[in-house]
């Protein structure tokens, strides 16, 4: 499985401001999937990022709010933008190779905290 | 729509016995069904998976099953041990474009082994 990282492992906010999140892999793949951890609870998928195409957001999710950039095949970025403190959560990457290769690995996580 | 129900929310157990997990999905395009499990504080972990051609995979102690025609999929984990304390969850797989699958969760379970 490819090595995932994501920078910065956590950060405290104030509400009103943005974050972005970087997610690296140490090899070429497609797809790209952003997900929310909220505190205690399981994860949900944020939104698809297919390297050359605009993203693709889970209902109740929108660009406004979680604009995603993927320039390349190894790099993508979440930003999380007017943050309040139901914004606290963590924020996972994980990967999809390619068709057909339906395993996820996900990145270790940025451990969000809006005051 | 897209869901994925896991039951139960909790399971204390004691060491040595046997841990079952069961989710239903509602989608029959559904072809892949992964399993992670999530310790305290770290990324969730793929454990196990299984595809829709297969009724039945096992890794030492954990199993998996899977009924098609029921939507449903369960996780079995025997001889348990203290160090199988974790959340887990369940996911089962909707298609995406382009031969690619996304991923979405069951609400986890938090199971606790007592010595």
């Amino acid at each position: 499985s490819a090595v995932i990282s994501q920078k910065p492992s956590r950060d405290i906010c104030q509400r009103g401001t943005s974050l972005t999140i970087q997610c690296q892999v140490d090899s070429q793949v497609t797809m790209m999937f952003w997900y929310r951890q909220q505190p205690g609870q399981s994860l949900t998928l944020i939104a698809t990022a297919n390297q050359g195409s605009e993203a693709t957001y889970e209902s109740g999710f929108v660009i406004d709010k979680f604009p995603i950039s993927r320039p390349n095949l190894t790099f993508s970025t979440l930003t999380v933008s007017n943050m309040s403190p139901e914004d606290s959560s963590i924020y996972l990457c994980s990967v999809g190779y390619r068709p057909g290769i339906d395993e996820q690995y996900f990145g270790p996580g940025t451990r969000l905290t809006v005051t | 729509g897209e869901n994925v129900e896991q039951h139960p929310s909790t399971l204390s157990v004691q060491e040595g016995d046997s841990a079952v997990i069961k989710c239903t999905y509602s989608d029959s395009a559904s072809n892949y069904f992964p399993w992670y499990k999530q310790e305290l504080g770290k990324r969730p972990q793929l454990i196990i998976d299984i595809r829709s051609n297969v009724g039945e995979k096992k890794d030492q102690r954990i199993a998996v099953t899977l009924n098609k025609t029921a939507k449903h999929f369960s996780l079995h984990i025997t001889e348990t041990q203290p160090e199988d304390s974790a959340v887990y969850f369940c996911a089962a797989s909707f298609p995406l474009s382009g031969g690619y699958n996304k991923l979405i969760f069951g609400a986890g379970t938090r199971l606790a082994v007592h010595p």
